[in-house]
């Protein structure tokens, strides 16, 4: 089966901090995967993607087969990061298939 | 570029009640997707076009909802009659025909309450 699980609802981290946010897939095959982001009374938007492996606002995120993991790092959070962040697998029937989401709060 | 364009963006009915979901996709994006986005849930797809055509469809209840795509680019999503569970955030997204990639472009939703 096609899964997606991010195990923290809710993060909460101080500026400057550390933070990743967790993804794990089940998808046999090779997967695709994002990270979308939705910031307060804004649409849902890509953040990153695995193929393109670049780092946008300075997040990145590492896919790793061996433990079919896919979390969002960046090694200082700021106040402007606080928002819903999905991990998202690209299915094999074309659609998106979602984590429920994690809610990032840092703290000023 | 506009983005993905979706009226209205609330809405509050009465349950047994019919209500529609109007969606219009980025220019020249031949695939159209609605989600269903409950709260504390993570979008899950309702249904796939690709131009005119539902190519999946497999999770969209057919006892009360129906979506159309006539002409390959604007989309209504219909309930008829709502319930009270149906109260949701509805989504279209939209992807580029062609694409290599899964990357869809979301527009804001429809808030539905119903009462």
């Amino acid at each position: 089966a096609q899964r997606v699980t991010q195990p923290e609802k809710l993060l909460s981290v101080f500026k400057g901090a550390p933070v990743e946010l967790k993804c794990n897939y089940s998808y046999s095959g090779s997967p695709e995967l994002f990270w979308y982001v939705q910031y307060s009374r804004q649409r849902l938007q890509l953040l990153l993607r695995h193929i393109s492996r670049e780092s946008i606002k300075g997040f990145t995120a590492d896919l790793n087969k061996g433990e079919t993991s896919f979390h969002l790092k960046k090694p200082f959070a700021q106040e402007e990061d606080s928002a819903m962040y999905y991990c998202a697998l690209g299915g094999s029937q074309g659609n998106l298939i979602f984590g429920k989401g994690t809610k990032l709060s840092v703290k000023p | 570029e506009a983005g993905v364009v979706q009226s209205p963006r609330y809405k509050i009915i009465e349950k047994k009640q019919p209500v529609a979901f109007w969606c219009n996709p980025i220019s020249g994006h031949n695939t159209l997707y609605w989600y269903l986005q409950n709260l504390g849930q993570g979008p899950e797809l309702l249904i796939r076009y690709e131009n005119e055509e539902a190519v999946d469809d497999s999770q969209l209840p057919k006892d009360r909802f129906s979506a159309e795509r006539l002409k390959g680019v604007d989309s209504t999503l219909k309930i008829q009659p709502a319930e009270l569970g149906d109260s949701a955030v509805y989504l279209c997204a939209s992807r580029k025909g062609g694409s290599s990639y899964n990357e869809q472009f979301f527009g804001p939703g429809t808030r539905l309450t119903v009462l």
